[in-house]
């Protein structure tokens, strides 16, 4: 069946601007992460939703980075006023349940760059 | 907090010799234990996990993993190492949350 799929693979945006990444998890998947990597560092969690509702959003880090799941599925990470810092690959995970034993399968990842 | 040290950011071996990959970890409450392998331009593959019961596990392409309480580790192994098994290995430990913490990942490299 299909993984988790993420686009744009690649984006690449100016100082100041604004992005969206979309993130479509596996189909009937409740439980939706994202994480960031910066180049050579294990991912870092940013924030999880449980449905349509974001449980835990303690990784993010600061009010320019926002994330929505509207209706449960397909979620988008959005990124204000873009800073040089915020260049990394950014991951999409989902799984089927929530809880920490659950298996969390990844998308390919989105690399930004910011300039 | 947890967190999750993974010695050795490059690790090189010969094509069949024995691959060991060190992961250690702090956590307040009994950890679920997790190796992914992440190929160049993919994305994480759970190559094995640790939840309750055997301390030993098996997991994906001959690699296995044993929980060490008393060590606070969770090393990856595999008996032979095959070209195809080059790749950045990560180490994750999940807690009380819902959220994995990854070691800053180990690079194995598989001489021929």
């Amino acid at each position: 069946g299909a993984g988790v799929s993420q686009t744009p693979s690649n984006k690449v945006t100016e100082k100041g601007k604004y992005v969206e990444l979309r993130c479509d998890p596996i189909s009937g998947h409740t439980a939706l992460y994202w994480y960031r990597q910066s180049l050579g560092q294990g991912p870092e969690f940013l924030i999880y939703f449980q449905g349509t509702g974001a449980a835990d959003d303690s990784g993010l880090p600061n009010d320019r980075f926002f994330a929505v799941r509207p209706e449960g599925s397909v979620s988008t990470l959005k990124i204000q006023r873009t800073e040089r810092g915020d260049s990394a690959v950014y991951l999409c995970a989902s799984s089927l349940n929530s809880g920490t034993s659950e298996t969390q399968y990844f998308g390919p990842g989105t690399r930004l760059l910011v300039l | 907090a947890q967190s999750v040290t993974q010695l050795g950011s490059h690790v090189s071996v010969s094509e069949g010799a024995l691959v060991l990959l060190r992961c250690n970890y702090s956590s307040s409450v009994p950890p679920y234990l997790f190796w992914y392998v992440q190929y160049p331009n993919q994305g994480l593959q759970l190559l094995l996990k640790y939840t309750t019961g055997a301390t030993l596990v098996k997991g994906i392409n001959g690699f296995e993993a044993e929980f060490k309480k008393s060590e606070t580790s969770f090393h990856l192994t595999k008996p032979s190492a095959h070209m195809s098994d080059a790749a950045e290995y990560f180490c994750a430990v999940g807690d009380a949350g819902n959220m994995l913490t990854f070691g800053g990942g180990t690079r194995l490299m598989v001489k021929p």
